[in-house]
């Protein structure tokens, strides 16, 4: 399998900062990687495939980049909504894994 | 409009089974892969499984491969996911969801609001 591995796995940051949050995949998966946005209660919600195309509806401060093994997602200016869990995904694949999470918690 | 709705809460004792089904609207149930992932209380999210609902062809993670059913009733364009020989570690929220491909970039595009499982004696 596959395996993703997320840093930090927490992260306190404020209203209005700048945040980047790192996928790293055990092998090449090209730009076969998306973004979730997971909130308690809530189903997850999907912000951005295929390393960097942003999910119809989903805010332009939400981006992603990389390839290979390599991948971010940045949020440009945090919002209050944006305070939640963030997975990447590997859909390269047949059997897809995500990465452990990164909690975004209010500084 | 898509959606998926899921069916209701579970408690199961050690040693049962559970059926959990996916019910889709808003799209072409035969037309996409439906997959199932879990959150156990305090973890992340685990991929279990995906279902073709046109051929009924079915992929799970490794972990489950002993234990886990997915099918698909087409006629009524419904999923089920059946998790047999529960433990306490099995307690999680279950959701399925779609699979949309854009330009062979496949991701989840849609979620049902998921089914809590409860596993205890």
């Amino acid at each position: 399998d596959i395996q993703m591995a997320q840093s930090p796995s927490s992260l306190s940051a404020a209203v209005g900062d700048r945040v980047t949050i790192t996928c790293r995949a055990s092998q090449n998966i090209y730009t076969y990687l998306n973004w979730y946005q997971h909130k308690p209660g809530k189903a997850p919600k999907l912000l951005i495939y295929g390393a960097s195309t942003l999910q119809s509806g989903v805010p332009s401060r939400f981006s992603g980049s990389g390839s290979g093994t390599d991948f971010t997602l940045t949020i440009s200016s945090l919002q209050p909504e944006d305070f939640a869990t963030y997975y990447c995904q590997q859909s390269y694949s047949t059997l897809p894994t995500f990465g452990l999470g990164t909690r975004l918690e209010i500084k | 409009q898509v959606h998926l709705v899921q069916s209701g809460a579970e408690v199961k004792k050690p040693g049962a089974s559970v059926k959990v089904s996916c019910k889709a609207s808003g799209y072409t149930f035969t037309g996409y892969y439906l997959h199932w992932v879990r959150q156990a209380p305090g973890q992340g999210l685990e991929w279990m499984g995906r279902i073709t609902p046109n051929s009924g062809g079915t992929n799970y993670a490794q972990q489950f491969q002993d234990r886990l059913t997915m099918t698909g009733g087409t006629s009524i364009s419904t999923a089920y996911m059946e998790l047999s020989s529960l433990k306490s570690d099995d307690t999680a929220v279950y959701y399925c969801a779609r699979e949309f491909c854009t330009n062979g970039v496949c991701h989840l595009d849609y979620w049902g609001q998921g089914t809590l499982v409860t596993v205890s004696t």
